[in-house]
């Protein structure tokens, strides 16, 4: 089974800086199986990125995924105050297992 | 507008057992596959079990397997999750999530609001 661990557990950071989160996996994976994932407080998951560095639907271009093998990295370019919320990278493959998540905080 | 509406959450005891339902709407629910994803309390997001758009092929985490049926009545855009044997760590918010296509090796595009299950005696 794939194992995801994402860096940092938490990013303080303040509004319009660059945010770079990691998620390493325990083993090569395919990147068309990893995705993104936001969560705010109190709301469901929201899609963010898939293959590794597709955005979704309706997400802004600020947002960008990179990465291969084991090591992926998603980044915003510029923090805006909406963006301040946990991500969680995904593999979606042989099996559909979630990092422990990165919480994005104002600094 | 895609939208899925989790229910059935509630208080239960240990040993005990509840079924989860997601309903569907605008989309033709038979071309996608579901999911069941979790989140403990203050916790992260945990995958539970995915079934294929036509019912054929399902799958589960470790945690629940054996103790966890996931099926779906294509019929009326419903999608279910059927818990026994309830443990307090099963106790969490449980999301319905919509998989990109027929088989379960997809990105979940979108997902409930969820329904919340407490398991405690």
């Amino acid at each position: 089974e794939v194992v995801l661990t994402q860096s940092p557990d938490t990013l303080s950071l303040s509004p319009g800086e660059r945010a770079t989160l990691s998620c390493r996996a325990s083993q090569s994976v395919n990147s068309n199986y990893l995705g993104w994932y936001q969560q705010k407080p109190g709301q469901a998951p929201r899609l963010l990125i898939y293959g590794a560095s597709s955005r979704a639907t309706g997400i802004p271009d600020r947002f960008s995924g990179s990465g291969s093998g084991t090591d992926f990295t998603l980044t915003i370019s510029r923090l805006e105050p909406e963006d301040f919320a946990v991500y969680y990278c995904q593999f979606y493959g042989s099996s559909r297992t979630f990092g422990q998540g990165t919480k994005v905080e104002i600094k | 507008e895609v939208q899925l509406v989790e229910s059935g959450g509630s208080l239960v005891q240990p040993g005990g057992s509840l079924t989860l339902s997601c309903a569907a709407s605008g989309i033709i629910f038979f071309s996608y596959a579901m999911n069941w994803v979790r989140q403990a309390p203050g916790k992260g997001l945990e995958w539970v079990s995915a079934i294929s758009g036509g019912g054929e092929s399902t799958d589960y985490a470790d945690s629940v397997k054996g103790r966890f049926t996931i099926s779906r009545d294509n019929s009326k855009n419903t999608l279910y999750l059927h818990m026994n044997s309830l443990r307090a760590e099963d106790t969490a918010v449980y999301y319905c999530a919509k998989s990109r296509a027929v088989n379960y090796y997809y990105y979940m595009d979108v997902w409930g609001g969820g329904t919340k299950v407490t398991v405690s005696s």
